[in-house]
């Protein structure tokens, strides 16, 4: 039962162009969100994250929006840069277990020159 | 550098044998959690310390166990070993882990089992 799930295994994009990686749920006790972002032979990396009394997070370049009502986040990155290229994840848990968290299977994203 | 520290990197064994992975959280932090990352999966929940206890398990099999010691530092016990249980381990650590805290978890650089 895959209850975070990333659709799109991979994402090409154009160094300076807008990068959106998307996320959908399905448990909706979940009510915290996170993005990691993994290069090979690391670990994961947080980036970003977004309570569910919010639908949009900035901090820099990247942006986190949350959209409940169909319960799903996406990830804007802008401009993407080269340095971008890794596998991102999207992650959810559920405020109060302050336990697991439930991680997606990662979109791979490659910003081409 | 994410201060989480994972030994050993790489472990190569056979079946039926019994490993163990140790985990350093970052200074300060009180909970540790393990995750299982096999070819192309993301990563599954195994097991949730806090200040010592357990406070969560996940799928986690029974050949597998987990401790975390005064120091704060876990180790992960694998038994019995099977091809299947060729994966990335990951050990993550975050500061209080306590029911008010959101959850942000700091990893470590992982350790590659490889059971042959």
């Amino acid at each position: 039962d895959q209850q975070v799930k990333q659709n799109s295994p991979s994402l090409s994009v154009q160094e300076g162009r807008i990068s959106i990686l998307n996320c959908d749920y399905t448990n909706s006790m979940f009510d915290y969100f996170l993005w990691y972002k993994k290069y090979p032979a690391e670990g994961p990396t947080f980036l970003i994250s977004i309570s569910s009394i919010k639908d949009k997070n900035e901090d820099g370049r990247f942006t986190v929006f949350l959209n409940k009502s169909a319960k799903h986040l996406s990830l804007h990155i802008v401009p993407s840069q080269p340095g971008d290229s890794a596998v991102y994840f999207c992650a959810a848990s559920v405020t109060g277990t302050a336990s697991k968290l439930t991680f997606g299977t990662g979109t791979r994203l490659q910003v081409t020159l | 550098d994410s201060g989480v520290t994972q030994t050993p990197k790489h472990l190569i064994t056979a079946t039926g044998q019994r490993v163990t992975l140790r985990c350093s959280p970052r200074s300060g932090d009180l909970s540790v959690y393990w995750y299982q990352q096999s070819l192309d999966q993301g990563l599954q929940f195994l097991i949730h310390y806090y200040n010592g206890e357990e406070r969560a398990k996940g799928n986690i099999l029974e050949r597998f166990s987990a401790q975390q010691f005064p120091d704060l530092h876990s180790e992960l016990n694998l038994s019995s070993l099977e091809l299947g249980d060729s994966a990335l381990y990951f050990c993550a650590s975050s500061m209080r882990g306590d029911l008010r805290a959101k959850n942000i978890q700091y990893f470590g650089a992982g350790t590659r089992l490889s059971v042959l």
